[in-house]
């Protein structure tokens, strides 16, 4: 079936080193994809969206690619901060207008060293 | 602040007895979801209500139920709870359409004894 699968289960980083997380989709009708960071205990946090007619975009410190040719999504956070530890996901929706459900991939563990 | 609020944070159940997690939000969000996430893994959508449509994922157990009185509110019951139920379980809410996002709340710990 469709899948957000992630390249990298783990991650760790030097404290203000750049971070980058991967994910790969399987569904080329996703039109909708989300990066949430989820610390031990919490529930997801909504960190930066894109939508398919985008191939970047940027928060604060974070910046988001879309790469539709080869299905790959990537967050990348500038400056990492001990902050920043958490488990990272990646999410799609299919759109299509009344489709809501979101497809989440496995989950980077993102750990930063001071 | 305005947020999605889950009570209780832990709970503990004996296999079999049943048992009420409860959703408010202050968003007023059209959209309230109920995930399933067990450890070490991503969640996974067990249903979502628009308004008061409610729409069940099909793979979903029957065990599951779920209710929403208000816009405000939404439970999700689990009738008969086994060991595998076993997981957090987290409300989302969104407001009206597939392409916003999902603010989710801290979720309830669940345990099955």
């Amino acid at each position: 079936g469709e899948s957000v699968g992630l390249h990298l289960p783990t991650l760790s980083v030097q404290e203000g080193d750049n971070s980058i997380i991967n994910c790969a989709y399987s569904n080329s009708a996703s039109d909708y994809f989300i990066w949430y960071k989820q610390e031990s205990g919490k529930g997801p946090q909504f960190i930066i969206d894109i939508r398919s007619n985008m191939d970047k975009r940027q928060g604060q410190r974070v910046t988001v690619l879309l790469n539709k040719t080869v299905k790959h999504l990537s967050l990348q956070i500038a400056a990492t901060q001990p902050g920043d530890s958490a488990v990272y996901f990646c999410a799609e929706n299919e759109g299509g207008g009344s489709n809501y459900k979101l497809t989440f991939g496995k989950g980077t563990l993102l750990t930063v060293n001071p | 602040d305005a947020m999605v609020i889950q009570n209780p944070r832990y709970q503990v159940t004996q296999f079999g007895k049943p048992v009420t997690l409860s959703c408010s939000q202050t968003l007023n969000h059209n959209v309230m979801y109920w995930y399933q996430q067990k450890s070490s893994q991503a969640p996974k959508l067990l249903f979502h209500y628009y308004d008061k449509d409610f729409n069940n994922e099909a793979d979903t157990p029957d065990n599951f139920q779920s209710r929403r009185p208000n816009t405000s509110f939404c439970f999700l019951d689990i009738r008969s709870p086994g060991l595998g139920d076993t997981a957090m379980y987290l409300c989302a809410t969104s407001r009206d359409r597939p392409d916003q996002p999902q603010h989710f709340g801290d979720g309830t710990r669940l345990s099955i004894l």
